[in-house]
């Protein structure tokens, strides 16, 4: 069985600060895939960043950074000089593709990031 | 950009009651899952579907639900007899263009319909 654990329930910054949220994820299988989804206020789940198992490359998307640690069974997500809008809960997922291409989404309980001016 | 949609976006219901909750995914996805999210909670899979019928479902998925492909384009859940327990958030998503590439298993959800038991 899968299991992905957030253990920040909530964090709360001021905006420009940088942020590290934590993600740490269990599985037995050896190709996966992991997943970031921001869930703004409005409730809708924004899909963030897809990273696979084989591939550790760190990757940055303009505030956004992402750091894969195979070795820690960690894929924590970083924001940079983070902002009010960022004010959301994100969600860490992970999809096994041994059970096929439509297998499910298993998140973690997420974190509720609160940016304050 | 192209997107999941879902209707309504909010349902009350009384106890018992029948409801049909429904999703438009993605013209050329080829996957499709329900997800609910009880207020407050994390998001929890109930189903995949795939070629006309379920690839996959959880043990919340009960005899009380089931899923549908009516058409071409919708895509539905129904739940026979509600309970005060079955209220949440209901998301409908879809992954998997047509012809694309597997690795690609990014799931695109839609904004959601909150269903309220009373």
């Amino acid at each position: 069985a899968q299991k992905v654990t957030q253990a920040q329930t909530e964090i709360s910054v001021v905006e420009k600060e940088d942020v590290t949220l934590d993600c740490v994820y269990e599985t037995r299988d050896t190709t996966y895939y992991l997943f970031w989804y921001k869930q703004p206020p409005s409730g809708e789940l924004v899909f963030l960043i897809r990273r696979n198992s084989f591939d550790e490359q760190n990757e940055i998307s303009g505030r956004y950074s992402w750091n894969f640690q195979k070795s820690t069974s960690s894929f924590n997500f970083t924001i940079t000089a983070s902002q009010v809008v960022d004010s959301a809960v994100y969600f860490c997922a992970l999809n096994i593709v041994g059970a096929g291409t439509a297998s499910k989404l298993t998140f973690g309980t997420g974190t509720r990031l609160q940016v304050t001016l | 950009e192209p997107e999941v949609t879902q209707t309504p976006s909010h349902q009350v219901t009384q106890m018992g009651q029948e409801v049909i909750l429904r999703c438009v995914p993605i013209s050329n996805h080829l996957y499709f899952y329900w997800y609910r999210q009880i207020l407050g909670q994390k998001v929890e899979f109930l189903v995949s579907f795939y070629n006309n019928e379920i690839s996959e479902k959880s043990e919340i998925f009960d005899d009380q639900f089931s899923v549908e492909r009516p058409d071409g384009s919708n895509f539905t859940l129904k739940i026979r007899s509600t309970k005060l327990e079955d209220s949440a958030m209901y998301f409908c998503a879809s992954s998997v263009v047509q012809g694309a590439t597997s690795y690609r298993r990014e799931q695109y959800f839609g904004p959601g319909t909150r269903l309220t038991v009373t």
